[in-house]
């Protein structure tokens, strides 16, 4: 079955960094665009990178420019998120997404699996 | 990029009809996409492309469309309805995605 599994998630210190890791299984993963969306606690869903199926292209918020960057290894069915210059605000639940519809670019055909979430704690 | 609308909160009882609501500029150009998020657990697509629903989803999910405005209806509410939904889109010019606030369905 289609499946997403999130890890990487711990405590960091403000100005921390960490790579968050997302295993895919059960679909051609190298097809699909891929997102990262975030939930802090007790918050709405806040999306935060998105990748093409075949890495090319990449696009962020504004919230988040420059200090995260989404890629993949199409060789090894995983995303990445590699998140620098932590803040406080970047606290919640990480989920990884596939895109619903194959070989989109950008990816636009909804998030239509999820994985279970990783939590990134931010603190000072 | 724009923004989606939703009302915090819809309350139903078993068995009625609950509706909810997503505005935005852009859903005119755009397709939405509804998520149903329980406590504790990832979100899951409950309809995609304005008004289909994906395999396995019941037939009680319905998704509608008119202009700058997007509806979720859940025909028959049951207990196990009760969370949050969510609607998103993209703006495609931008390269951004979208969400909106969420709403929470109660069953009362």
């Amino acid at each position: 079955q289609v499946q997403l599994v999130e890890s990487g998630g711990g405590v960091v210190q403000t100005g921390g960094s960490l790579r968050l890791s997302c295993a895919a299984s059960g679909f051609t993963f190298n097809t699909y665009g891929m997102y990262w969306v975030r939930q802090a606690p007790g918050k709405g869903l806040d999306w935060v990178a998105v990748i093409s199926y075949d890495g090319d292209n990449k696009y962020y918020p504004d919230s988040v420019k420059g200090r995260f960057t989404i890629s993949r290894d199409n060789s090894k069915n995983t995303l990445y998120l590699q998140m620098n210059s932590l803040r406080a605000e970047d606290t919640g639940v990480y989920y990884c997404a596939k895109d619903g519809e194959q070989q989109l670019v950008p990816p636009n055909g909804g998030m239509d699996v999820w994985g279970q979430g990783t939590t990134v704690t931010v603190s000072s | 990029s724009y923004e989606l609308t939703q009302p915090p909160s819809v309350s139903v009882s078993p068995g009625q009809t609950a509706r909810i609501t997503c505005s935005g500029d852009g859903l005119s150009n755009h397709y939405a996409y509804w998520y149903q998020q329980k406590p504790g657990q990832a979100p899951v697509l409950v309809i995609h492309k304005d008004s289909e629903r994906p395999s396995g989803i019941p037939e009680r999910f319905s998704g509608s469309s008119s202009g700058t405005i997007v509806m979720l209806t859940i025909n028959g509410v049951q207990a196990e309805d009760e969370a949050d939904y969510y609607c998103q889109s993209a703006d495609i010019g931008g390269r951004s995605y979208v969400f909106g606030s969420g709403t929470k369905v109660t069953v009362l």
